[in-house]
């Protein structure tokens, strides 16, 4: 599995888009990119995945670089409810095992 | 339906204690996972099944011990807990049809004194 860098933190304003990077310069051609947020306490929670295209749906937008090697999730309206950790993970469709890092904690200033 | 369920919420072990935990999903998924999270730390996993009956180590096995008699149940078992085990532990499971989500369960918070 392709190892991912976040930032370990940052800080958004309520209503504004909040824009989530992530590094994944050794992704396979065959690893997706996941997203998935730990709201404090609670069991994570699959926000969205890509390959290669972008990719949206209820909840974010996944844009994914040409070369495949970063990508950012974009909340486009964030709330203080979106306040949480939020996860990249770079792994093959299927696969067993999500590999957690350390995540980016995301705060939503009222 | 309740999705992913653990029992119990809380618990707190002395040194050497055994317990259970129990891992319910309602959803007819084939894979259940157990993983658990340190403080400050991301998730890790422990060990997971594709099916009733499988089991198979993760990441971070020893010490513990599963089981998957029932389709819809996965236990997770500490033979003598240590210090060291104490953490948050998170049950998943996911769908043949569902390649990329696993839904978790509300977590299971285990102190070992």
């Amino acid at each position: 599995d392709a190892k991912t860098t976040q930032p370990p933190s940052m800080d958004c304003a309520e209503g504004r888009a909040a824009n989530l990077p992530c590094n994944h310069s050794t992704i396979s051609g065959n690893e997706y990119v996941y997203w998935y947020r730990q709201i404090h306490s609670q069991g994570p929670q699959y926000i969205i995945h890509g390959l290669k295209n972008n990719e949206t749906n209820e909840m974010a937008s996944l844009i994914i670089t040409e070369d495949r090697k970063s990508s950012t999730l974009i909340l486009p309206h964030a709330t203080l409810r979106d306040t949480a950790v939020y996860y990249c993970i770079a792994l093959i469709q299927g696969a067993q095992k999500l590999v957690f890092g350390q995540g980016t904690r995301l705060t939503i200033n009222p | 339906n309740a999705g992913v369920t653990q029992t119990p919420k809380f618990r707190v072990l002395k040194t050497g204690q055994s317990m259970t935990l129990l891992c319910a999903q309602d959803m007819n998924h084939e894979y259940m996972y157990w993983y658990r999270q340190d403080p400050g730390m991301g998730l890790r996993l422990i060990h997971y099944s594709v099916g009733e009956g499988t089991t198979a180590k993760g990441e971070v096995p020893d010490g513990y011990n599963v089981s998957r008699l029932k389709k819809q149940n996965f236990l997770l078992g500490l033979e003598s807990a240590a210090p060291s085990q104490t953490s948050v532990y998170f049950c998943a499971s996911r769908g043949e049809q569902d390649r990329y989500e696993q839904y978790f369960g509300p977590g299971t918070r285990l102190t070992v004194t």
